[in-house]
């Protein structure tokens, strides 16, 4: 298994570009979720989703789009970049057990500035 | 969820034992107390969870109070590789609204010293 893969590792944009910051996994895991994590903080959460079809907004969704078509893949896109969206992003995935609690696997992140 | 307190920072020297504590005084009866760590830029890594009766397994140790409005992780013999930030967390199961989210504090930064 490869895990939780996220793609690119590092990327630079200009104020106001769009892009979409790639996640996937191969563990079969209905939860998927996105964070963000700002130098010196914890991270937070933007967006999850429990299933294909069904996303639901975090703590900081603002500027962030989700969706899932796939249990696989969950995409996070950045409309319109801004500086205050410089932060590292981290992709989680987990199964959703009934009755009983899960842990979450980490990608190894994307390091996004926004110039 | 319920708050969780950490202190910022600890150190404990190479070999000892780093007992990590978190304060989760408004804990509900169907929360958990997770652990996460997150080793310098990586993503954060899950160490251990439970409910009220102490837990262990091949990274560390639980131990929730009575009460279950604390608890502290152990690390039995702390290793240079062991220094990272420490994270307490507090979710409900299955079912609520909060599914799946982890909702993650400042944690606490152990330096493992040689």
């Amino acid at each position: 298994n490869a895990g939780v893969t996220q793609t690119p590792k590092f990327q630079v944009l200009k104020t106001g570009q769009s892009m979409t910051l790639q996640c996937a996994q191969d563990m079969n895991h209905e939860y998927m979720s996105w964070y963000r994590q700002d130098p010196g903080m914890g991270l937070r959460l933007i967006h999850y989703s429990v299933g294909a079809g069904i996303t639901d907004q975090g703590e900081v969704p603002n500027g962030y789009n989700v969706s899932r078509s796939t249990t696989e893949d969950f995409p996070l896109r950045l409309l319109s970049a801004a500086p205050s969206q410089t932060s590292v992003y981290f992709c989680a995935s987990s199964r959703l057990t009934s009755g009983s609690s899960y842990e979450q696997y980490f990608g190894p992140g994307t390091r996004l500035t926004v110039t | 969820d319920a708050k969780t307190t950490q202190p910022p920072s600890m150190d404990c020297a190479e070999g000892r034992a780093a007992n990590l504590p978190c304060n989760h005084s408004t804990i509900s009866g169907n929360e958990y107390v997770y652990w996460y760590r997150q080793i310098h830029s990586q993503g954060p890594q899950y160490i251990i969870h439970g409910l009220k009766n102490n837990e262990t397994n091949e990274m560390a140790s639980l131990i929730i109070t009575e009460d279950r409005k604390s608890s502290t992780l152990i690390l039995p013999h702390a290793t240079l590789r062991d220094t990272a930030v420490y994270y307490c967390i507090v979710r409900t199961t299955l079912g609520s609204s909060n599914t799946g989210k982890l909702i993650f504090g400042q944690g606490t930064t152990l330096q493992v010293k040689p």
